[in-house]
Formats: structure tokens, C-alpha cells, sequence
């Protein structure tokens, strides 16, 4: 079974620019989280969907964070414009409807300077 | 904000001695879980424990969970140099939104 896909696996960029981050989940899992993992902490929840609906995202940033999920399916996470203290590593994760194991994907890691 | 506190930050052992971590947390819990992470895996789950259960063996791994003292610990035996990584609890409140909240993690050494 293939795992969790996200791309690019690293990305630098200069403050005040934009970037997106993709991912595609396990098949058939319809809930999808966004992770942010700063160096040295645990992940952070930054949105989760349940199939292309919202179910939380009381701690995405929405002045500068925007993700969405078409279809369900692959889900992009934007970021505009990036600040120094964005660089971290933003992980993607699936689970199945009802199951709270969540599988993560390898993430992407930013660097903003 | 980090739900979790793991205890202690760093843990240095010998290959085949065993390893115990702890996790504090603050809220109710609908459920407690705990991943590894290293560079070659990424982040992946280990065992969840729910909220009515005290202890959980999975093959090496024993968990258990105190909802009085809002704390887990997690028991590795006969550790292994595979076994360095850094080790998260994630707790999720139940319903609908089951994100988790994780600790700032143990970081475990296994010495060959």
C-alpha cells in the first residue's frame, strides 16, 4: 500500500515570497491533517478535513496560511507571504473515517531566510 | 500550544537495557497515542491507548495510562540500536476533530 506523498521534500525561499506544498493521502482515507514541526517541538495542527469539508482549523494562521482540498482527495497547503519563523518542516497525514491512527507522510521541509 | 510533556528530554542507554518515557497532559483525553520519529521513517505510529484502558503491550512496547494523574508512559525492553529516535505522545479530545496534540518528544540514544 502506498504511503502518504508530499512534495517538494524541501524548499527554500525568502521572506515575503509565496509557497505551496502538496500532498496526496493514503487511498481511501478521507480525513487529511496538516502538521507544522518546528525544530526541537512536537508537530503542530495547523488544519484537518474530513473529506473536502473543514473540520478544524482554529490554529492555521489564515492571514498568511490558505489550504484547501479538491475532490477530497489531494490537498495543497499555501503560505503568503512567509515570514522567518515559518521555516519548519509541514507534514501531511491520512486516516480512515472513524480510526484515530494517523499515517504521515515524509513532509516538507522550509527554510525561510 | 503542546498538550504533552514527555519526560525526560533526552535519554541515553545501553543496546538491550530498557527504556521508559513519560508523557504528562493537561485536558481529558479521548484517546493517548505514541509515534516515533526518525530521519530514515519519518513520524509513525506506534500504540493508542483509549481513555478507559490502564496498560497496552504491543510486541517490545508497554504503555500505560493514569487518567487521575493525566500521564502515560511508555516501556521499551531490550532496546535495540534501531530503536534511537525521538519519541512523541499525541493526545486527541474525541469527536469530530481528532487532530492531535503532541508533546515536545523524548529523544532516545541507544549506545551499541
Amino acid at each position: 500500500e502506498a504511503g502518504v506523498a508530499q512534495s517538494p521534500r524541501y524548499k527554500i525561499i525568502e521572506k515575503r515570497q509565496s509557497v505551496a506544498f502538496w500532498c496526496n493521502p493514503i487511498s481511501g482515507h478521507a480525513t487529511l491533517y496538516w502538521y507544522q514541526q518546528i525544530l526541537g517541538q512536537g508537530p503542530k495542527l495547523l488544519i484537518q478535513f474530513q473529506n473536502n469539508g473543514v473540520v478544524d482549523d482554529s490554529q492555521l494562521p489564515k492571514d498568511r496560511f490558505s489550504a484547501e482540498r479538491l475532490k477530497g482527495v489531494d490537498s495543497t497547503l499555501k503560505i503568503q507571504p512567509a515570514k522567518l519563523e515559518d521555516s519548519a518542516v509541514y507534514l501531511c497525514a491520512s486516516s480512515l473515517e472513524g480510526l484515530r491512527t494517523q499515517y504521515f507522510g515524509p513532509g516538507t521541509r522550509l527554510l525561510v531566510l | 500550544s503542546q498538550q504533552g510533556e514527555e519526560d525526560p528530554q533526552a535519554l541515553s542507554i545501553q543496546e538491550g537495557e530498557n527504556a521508559t518515557m513519560n508523557c504528562s497532559y493537561k485536558t481529558s483525553i479521548n484517546n493517548l497515542q505514541w509515534y516515533r520519529q526518525n530521519s530514515g521513517r519519518g513520524l509513525v505510529h506506534l500504540i493508542l491507548i483509549r481513555s478507559n484502558e490502564r496498560e497496552k503491550h504491543s510486541g517490545r512496547l508497554r504503555v500505560t495510562l493514569d487518567t487521575s494523574k493525566k500521564s502515560s508512559s511508555l516501556l521499551i525492553t531490550a532496546s535495540r540500536a534501531a530503536d534511537t529516535a525521538s519519541y512523541f505522545c499525541a493526545t486527541d479530545a474525541g469527536g469530530g476533530a481528532d487532530g492531535l496534540t503532541f508533546g515536545k518528544g523524548t529523544h532516545l540514544i541507544i549506545q551499541p
